[in-house]
């Protein structure tokens, strides 16, 4: 079946690096691909989203492409803040409607 | 305040227990869902209501009972868990339940068995 992989956690940075979460997902067909975050005790949002080849989805800071030549849709901010703490959540939708979630990266951003 | 409640935050049961997790979204959507998340696993759908309808279970076992008495309220019923049952579940909503990008989650329910 489909299916989506991320790199494990945690990732550990301290404010202002560079932030790349890995994440490649099954090449059946043509997924839409997303991002949520989980933020500290809440459940998850929406971060962003790409839903073509080459399209970049953008929010918050946070940049992804979609890649259709390595499958792949990683996730990348410029400068990371402590608020940006969370776990993020990479998820392809097939056609069957459903989003497929990986299994979470926890990120820890340090002062 | 996502407009999704869950309650209560934290449960701890006895496998023996009976106990029920409540879900209330206050967003007009039509469909809710269940999902489980444990450390390591990617997150698992459970069950998803359309209308109050029941549209899937993904095979979830019948010691979890899910219950839609109307569009706004979702409730998941517990008993007999075992210890791997332990977990935070998620409620989410959505307007449509096609479109399932704009999800909509509460802050989950963290779930011990002991």
């Amino acid at each position: 079946g489909n299916s989506v992989t991320q790199m494990e956690g945690p990732v550990t940075l301290s404010e202002e690096a560079f932030l790349t979460i890995n994440c490649t997902y099954t090449a059946t067909g043509y997924p839409s691909l997303f991002w949520y975050v989980q933020y500290p005790g809440e459940g998850l949002q929406l971060l962003l989203k790409a839903t073509k080849a080459d399209d970049k989805g953008s929010n918050k800071g946070f940049e992804a492409t979609y890649r259709k030549e390595t499958t792949s849709f990683h996730l990348e901010k410029g400068s990371v803040q402590v608020s940006d703490s969370a776990v993020y959540f990479c998820a392809p939708r097939y056609n069957t409607d459903k989003l497929i979630f990986g299994t979470g990266t926890r990120l820890q951003v340090f002062p | 305040e996502t407009g999704v409640t869950q309650t209560p935050r934290h449960l701890v049961m006895g496998m023996t227990n009976k106990k029920s997790l409540k879900c209330e979204q206050h967003l007009g959507h039509n469909a809710m869902y269940w999902y489980k998340q444990s450390a390591k696993k990617p997150l698992e759908l459970m069950f998803v209501y359309n209308f109050k309808e029941q549209t899937e279970n993904n095979s979830v076992p019948s010691r979890f009972s899910p219950e839609c008495p109307n569009s706004s309220h979702l409730f998941l019923h517990l008993h007999t868990l075992q210890p791997e049952d332990s977990a935070l579940y998620l409620c989410a909503s959505s307007q449509d339940g096609q479109e399932v990008e704009k999800l909509f989650f509460g802050s989950g329910t963290q779930l011990s068995v002991l």
